[in-house]
């Protein structure tokens, strides 16, 4: 397996724009996770899901962020207007099960710059 | 609710000399815990993981753990540290008796410097 997919890896937008991130996770993992990085945060857990449907968007910052998964192999991270403090890495993860020993397994992140 | 301190913004030690990385929980049941290691420009990678028994837990590129669970700690430690290990670590906790599904509590992370 490649792995979780991020693209696209960079993205440099205008405020006001919208962008969306994309994830296709792990074939066969149940749980799909998206997290935002920044220095003055750390790692900030948005949302996931659980056989595509969302279990917890209380980490949304706000209405202007959105997640769908449409289905097992696909997933977006939507947000408009975008905002210069949206600026951040955003990172797409996924994991097999519910055990909560399980192990997630991050992509290699976007890499997000609102102007 | 769970959390995860890790009271070192940095570390630093020499190539050779043994490293340590602090980290500290709390839960309100049993943990499970992990350490996550993150390379610039890419995503965090599993390390190792606490989940019952052996209180000293061996994981990937020589790094190890233990689980102390009077001072509520897991530490990440190597005896030998290669230049190659710098990175920045994350600790991580579950609690075994939290119903809100597989939600992972990440510290703020600790960045690692072995020089030469």
């Amino acid at each position: 397996d490649a792995g979780v997919i991020q693209s696209p890896r960079h993205e440099v937008t205008e405020m006001g724009q919208e962008v969306t991130l994309r994830c296709k996770p792990i074939s066969g993992h149940d749980y799909l996770f998206w997290y935002r990085q920044t220095m003055m945060r750390g790692l900030e857990l948005l949302i996931y899901f659980n056989n595509n449907v969302p279990i917890d968007d209380s980490g949304m910052p706000e209405d202007r962020f959105s997640a769908k998964m449409p289905n097992a192999s696909f997933s977006t991270l939507k947000i408009q207007p975008s905002e210069p403090r949206d600026s951040a890495v955003y990172f797409c993860a996924s994991s097999l099960d519910s055990s909560g020993a399980n192990v997630l397994t991050f992509g290699a992140g976007s890499r997000l710059t609102v102007l | 609710a769970q959390s995860v301190a890790q009271p070192e913004d940095q570390v630093n030690v020499a190539e050779g000399n043994p490293l340590t990385v602090k980290c500290t929980y709390s839960v309100s049941g049993n943990p499970y815990l992990f350490w996550y290691v993150q390379y610039p420009n890419r995503g965090l990678q599993f390390l190792l993981k606490y989940i019952t028994g052996d209180n000293l837990v061996k994981g990937s590129y020589g790094f190890e753990a233990e689980f102390n669970k009077s001072q509520t700690s897991f530490h990440l430690k190597k005896p030998s540290a290669l230049v190659s290990d710098s990175a920045l670590y994350f600790c991580a906790v579950r609690d075994m008796n939290n119903n809100a599904g597989n939600m992972l509590t990440f510290g703020g992370g600790t960045r690692l410097m072995v020089k030469p």
